[in-house]
């Protein structure tokens, strides 16, 4: 099985910067994903790692650690827009036939002025 | 640009009855998944097709749920003999993945707005 964990709530300063971790406990590993859920709307693709290392993206760059079972995200230059959930989603390994994404709860990050 | 679309955004109906949710994945797309969303959680994988082929389903996916996608373009997700615990967020999402694929692409999962059912 599955399991993944992220912080539950997070406050952050408009144009700081907030690190959202994600851990994972997976039996097989094909891909980590995070996507932004603002309230009542659907989730939206923000990033992907399948290999270690930083990913960047414009203001949004995520990492991932394999041997560690660990991702975070880093969301820079923070705006009030980015008052949202952050879910953290592992896909399992293509053999097993297993292609649907586990989340987790998500974060839920609310940026102050 | 048409993302996914799903109809309806809303739902309400009395226990028991049945309900019918439809969605349009991105035009091409091949695989198409259906998940749940209750308040505060992250969705729940339901079931995925690979074009007109159901290829998997999760345990959550009761005898009362079905699911189709007969021309492996749109989808239906039914539920029959709705409950109160049923009541949740329905996603749709769509990803495209080559013929030649082996499982490393990206194969990254596009979400619809969602279908909002209350089962009163």
């Amino acid at each position: 099985g599955q399991n993944i964990d992220q912080p539950t709530e997070m406050t952050a300063t408009e144009g700081a910067i907030v690190q959202i971790n994600c851990t994972y406990q997976t039996s097989g590993f094909n891909g980590l994903f995070w996507y932004q859920q603002h309230a009542g709307e659907a989730p939206t693709f923000l990033s992907y790692n399948v290999l270690d290392g930083l990913e960047e993206k414009g203001r949004f760059s995520s990492f991932l650690s394999r041997s560690k079972g660990y991702s975070y995200l880093l969301l820079k230059e923070l705006q009030m827009k980015d008052s949202a959930s952050y879910l953290c989603a592992v896909r399992g390994q293509s053999h097993t036939g297993r292609r649907a994404l586990t989340f987790g709860s998500g974060t839920r990050l609310q940026v102050q002025p | 640009d048409t993302g996914v679309s799903q109809d309806p955004r809303h739902k309400i109906t009395k226990r028991g009855q049945n309900v019918t949710f439809r969605c349009d994945p991105i035009s091409e797309h091949n695989r198409l998944y259906w998940y749940r969303q209750t308040l505060g959680q992250g969705p729940e994988f339901l079931t995925y097709f690979q074009n007109e082929a159901q290829l998997e389903k999760s345990r959550l996916l009761s005898d009362r749920f079905s699911a189709e996608r007969p021309k492996g373009s749109f989808s239906t997700l039914e539920i029959q003999r709705t409950e109160q615990g049923d009541s949740a967020m329905y996603l749709c999402a769509s990803s495209l993945v080559g013929r030649e694929s082996t499982g490393s692409s990206t194969d990254t999962q596009y979400f619809g707005p969602g279908t909002r059912l209350t089962v009163l």
